[in-house]
């Protein structure tokens, strides 16, 4: 089946640092992957769509400087988080639509980013 | 917003079956009905979808009334291993997303 993998799987840093998060599809290519943020006891929010070749759509309240998208290739799409601060600290967890028809979107483990 | 409304949490015996509800009935005609779960600290994990008719998988089952209002996820032998938040959703997102709303809790217990 489908899998998306996703690196680093935790990361710890300190505040000001930038930090960098992939997501693959590993056995189909994805023209639009999501990356969605989670914080503790609550469900999974859109931070922003990842266009390949295109620039990233983000949603409302999402600093785009803050959270910069890349989205190269059909398989791969990065997430850097630049000058983190502990109020970034949180589960980050993308997805890959390889939507032929209506075939399920699928999900990365998730990255949990700590800053310090 | 989610367009699907579920409860917040049950239990369920370990052995038995899991019946997880879900109201969907505002979505429209050609919208699929996408299950998931989350196991704590993981991303979500794909369980089924459907349209109007039944599915089955290796999973689970997925049961839509007719009118396409409602649906009820079914594990048919619940392990502890199934104790996780299960969602419910449609691609309702502006993006072509999913939306996540709160989903239900499943506790398996011995």
């Amino acid at each position: 089946g489908a899998v998306v993998s996703q690196h680093p799987s935790w990361v710890i840093c300190k505040s000001g640092t930038s930090v960098k998060i992939e997501c693959r599809s590993l056995d189909f290519q994805a023209t639009t992957m999501f990356w969605y943020r989670q914080f503790p006891k609550q469900s999974l929010m859109l931070m922003a769509t990842s266009n390949e070749g295109s620039k990233a759509t983000y949603e409302q309240g999402v600093e785009k400087d803050k959270f910069l998208i890349n989205h190269a290739s059909l398989t791969l799409s990065t997430l850097t988080v630049t000058s983190a601060h502990p109020e970034d600290s949180s589960f980050y967890i993308c997805s890959a639509n390889a939507r032929a028809g209506n075939q399920p979107q699928h999900f990365g483990d998730g990255t949990r980013l700590s800053i310090l | 917003d989610a367009k699907t409304t579920q409860p917040t949490s049950m239990d369920c015996a370990e052995g038995r079956a899991a019946n997880l509800p879900c109201n969907h009935s505002t979505i429209s005609g050609n919208e699929y009905v996408y299950w998931y779960r989350q196991i704590h600290s993981q991303g979500p994990q794909y369980i089924i979808h459907g349209l109007k008719n039944n599915e089955t998988n290796e999973m689970a089952s997925l049961i839509i009334t007719e009118d396409r209002k409602s649906s009820t996820l079914i594990l048919p032998h619940a392990t502890l291993r199934d104790t996780a938040v299960y969602y419910c959703m449609n691609y309702g997102g502006s993006q072509g997303n999913l939306i996540f709303g709160k989903g239900t809790k499943l506790s398996v217990k011995p």
